[in-house]
């Protein structure tokens, strides 16, 4: 069953405190991003890899970080830097590098802050 | 900011009427995408049209595009309940870095039985 696979549903936040958001694909796919949505609004990029072991910075990157040792994952950090980030959390990937092309999405991280 | 538009922000309509969505853009684009998102999942892939088309059909859903006026229009025929959900464009821009997305803020859709 391929796809893209976001745990957990729902994470807290102690103030603080650094979370890990995990996101797996386990389509081939190269590239992949991060999402961030506040409520009633649209999709802000985080950060993106389009390739392993490489990221960029996406629009909204401060507070947070990722890495990409592996082609199927791509985790998200929000550091305690990260003020305000009580959100809805969207992984993505695409099939190929620097193709243009629809994104896949998994089906989301809440973050609460205690 | 590239960031689009859509309009209306919210739309309510009866099962079976047509409900149409647009959305607005700043920059020359390679492609415009349509997505879907239910109440508190992921985003949906509905279509996706390149700069040099101008209409795209897909099912119920028709998506016309003019880079004259930088706008598109989604389209969806004799609505569901079902139907009911957010939709987003998204675009990516030339000269932007492989497939990344700007999204606007989207338009919540109401199918009412």
């Amino acid at each position: 069953d391929g796809g893209i696979t976001q745990s957990p549903k729902y994470l807290f936040r102690k103030e603080g405190q650094n979370v890990t958001l995990s996101c797996e694909q386990n389509l081939n796919h190269d590239a992949m991003y991060w999402y961030r949505q506040d409520p009633g609004q649209g999709l802000r990029l985080i950060y993106y890899s389009q390739i392993v072991n490489d990221f960029q910075k996406g629009d909204i990157a401060e507070g947070y970080s990722v890495s990409r040792e592996k082609k199927e994952s791509f985790p998200l950090t929000v550091t305690s830097a990260q003020k305000n980030p009580t959100a809805f959390y969207l992984c993505a990937s695409t099939p190929r590098e620097g193709s243009q092309e629809t994104q896949y999405f998994g089906p989301g991280t809440r973050l609460l802050v205690l | 900011s590239q960031q689009g538009e859509e309009d209306p922000q919210a739309l309510s309509i009866q099962e079976g009427e047509n409900a149409t969505m647009n959305c607005s853009y700043k920059t020359s684009i390679n492609n415009l995408q349509w997505y879907r998102q239910n109440s508190g999942r992921g985003l949906v892939h509905l279509i996706l049209i390149r700069s040099n088309e101008r209409e795209k059909h897909s099912g119920r859903l028709r998506v016309t595009l003019d880079t004259s006026k930088k706008s598109s229009s989604l389209l969806i025929t004799a609505s569901r309940a079902a139907d009911t959900a957010s939709y987003f464009c998204a675009t990516v821009h030339l000269g932007s870095s492989g497939s990344r997305l700007t999204f606007g803020e989207g338009t919540q859709l109401t199918v009412n039985p």
